[in-house]
Order: structure tokens, then sequence, then C-alpha cells
């Protein structure tokens, strides 16, 4: 399978620690984006990258969250000094963007869902 | 501002009647317009999208979408309710920059 794969699937972790979770996309996309979904929500856009160049981070939810994407391929987002409402799913997603038009097709990961303590 | 409003939370069918799940959106800009599925336990799926080409949509699994500028609605629909629709649906707008603005999303339950 080649999709979008994201690793923990699950993460237990107790409030104050930092936690990573990793981000593979579909080989050939250029662009990355990082998601959150709350329980009876909808996903709620964090940051995205086009190759390595973070281009959108003002979502992010606080200076405890960063992401990465370092070599163009797969992303890290890092939550520091968890606390209980960041239990939440982190959701990933790639798309392959040639031109500047819009319609750009986003193909999710499964998510990793995290419980803090 | 991008928005999308998912009229209803929860959607029950019985199965072989017709889905109606309903989406307004808000764009200030030619939006893009996609729906997506979620069964649980799994990954968003796509099921189709609007891209200002025409303007009945065809998706996957025989649900389609109508894009109406003058309602601002893109509303998802499929003539006959299978068991294996149930699952919670999204309707999608994108922003100037391909962010994509989500609704809250509509649970549709599929009855025997």
């Amino acid at each position: 399978d080649t999709g979008v794969s994201q690793d923990p699937r699950h993460k237990i972790t107790k409030r104050g620690q930092n936690v990573t979770f990793r981000c593979d996309p579909i080989s050939e996309h250029n662009r990355l984006y990082w998601y959150r979904q709350t329980l009876g929500q909808g996903p709620e856009f964090l940051t995205y990258f086009q190759n390595e160049a973070q281009l959108e981070k003002s979502r992010l939810l606080s200076d405890r969250f960063s992401a990465e994407r370092p070599k163009g391929s797969f992303s890290t987002l890092e939550i520091q000094r968890t606390e209980q409402g960041d239990s939440a799913m982190y959701l990933c997603a790639s798309s392959l963007v040639e031109t500047s038009a819009s319609g750009e097709t986003q193909y999710f990961g499964p998510g990793t869902r995290l419980l803090v303590l | 501002a991008q928005s999308v409003t998912q009229l209803d939370s929860h959607v029950s069918v019985s199965e072989g009647t017709p889905v109606l799940l309903r989406c307004n959106y808000s764009s200030s800009y030619s939006p893009s317009l996609f729906w997506y599925v979620q069964h649980p336990n799994k990954g968003l799926q796509l099921l189709l999208k609007y891209t200002s080409a025409a303007t009945l949509v065809k998706g996957i699994n025989g649900f389609e979408a109508e894009f109406k500028k003058s309602e601002t609605s893109f509303h998802l629909t499929k003539p006959s309710a299978h068991m294996s629709d149930a699952a919670e649906y999204f309707c999608v707008v994108t922003a100037a920059f391909n962010k994509f603005y989500f609704g809250s999303g509509t649970k549709l339950n599929v009855k025997p």
C-alpha cells in the first residue's frame, strides 16, 4: 500500500511529557499537511509544507507545537509539555501540486490518536 | 474567509432509501469543494470533488453532489443507501492557499 502512513497509531502519555509523531506521505507528493481532530469535530488545519518549506504555521495551537519536514519527504509533529487538552487525533495528509491552480486533492493517513493522562 | 456548515449532525435512513447530506459554504474565492467519508478507525477517504468544471459531480460508491452557486450549497446525495454507507461525512472547502476547511461532520446511520 503506497498511501499516507502515520506512526504511531496510538500514543498514551502523561501530562508534561513530550511526544513526536511521524508522517510518511505518498512518495511523489510535494505538499504535506497536519490537522487535529477532536471528538465530534471536523479536522482543524495546523500547518503545511511545500517540499521542505513550512509555508503556513499560524494555526499551530501554541509554541509547544512544532513541525518539521527536513528533506521534503517525511514529517514530524512534536508537542512539548503535553496537556490534557492536547488529547485528539492528529491527521496527516499529502498532495501533489504541479501548478498554482486550485483543486488539489489531499490524501489522508489513518491518524495518530493521542491521549494525555 | 472560508467556512463550511453541515446542517445536520446526524442523519438516519433505511437501507434502500435516498440519502441527502446537506452542506453550505462561504468562500471569498471561487471555491473547490470536497466530500470525504470517515469510517470508524479508518482514515478520511475522498468521495468526490468539485473544481469549477461540471456542477454535478459523481463520486465513488454511487454518491454525487451538485454545486449550486446561487444557494452556496454542495449537498451530497445517493439514490439508495447501503448498510456499508454508515459513517461520518465531511464537507470541505479550500482557501486561497489550499488549506482545507472542514465542516463539523454528519454521521449517517443506515437502518436495516
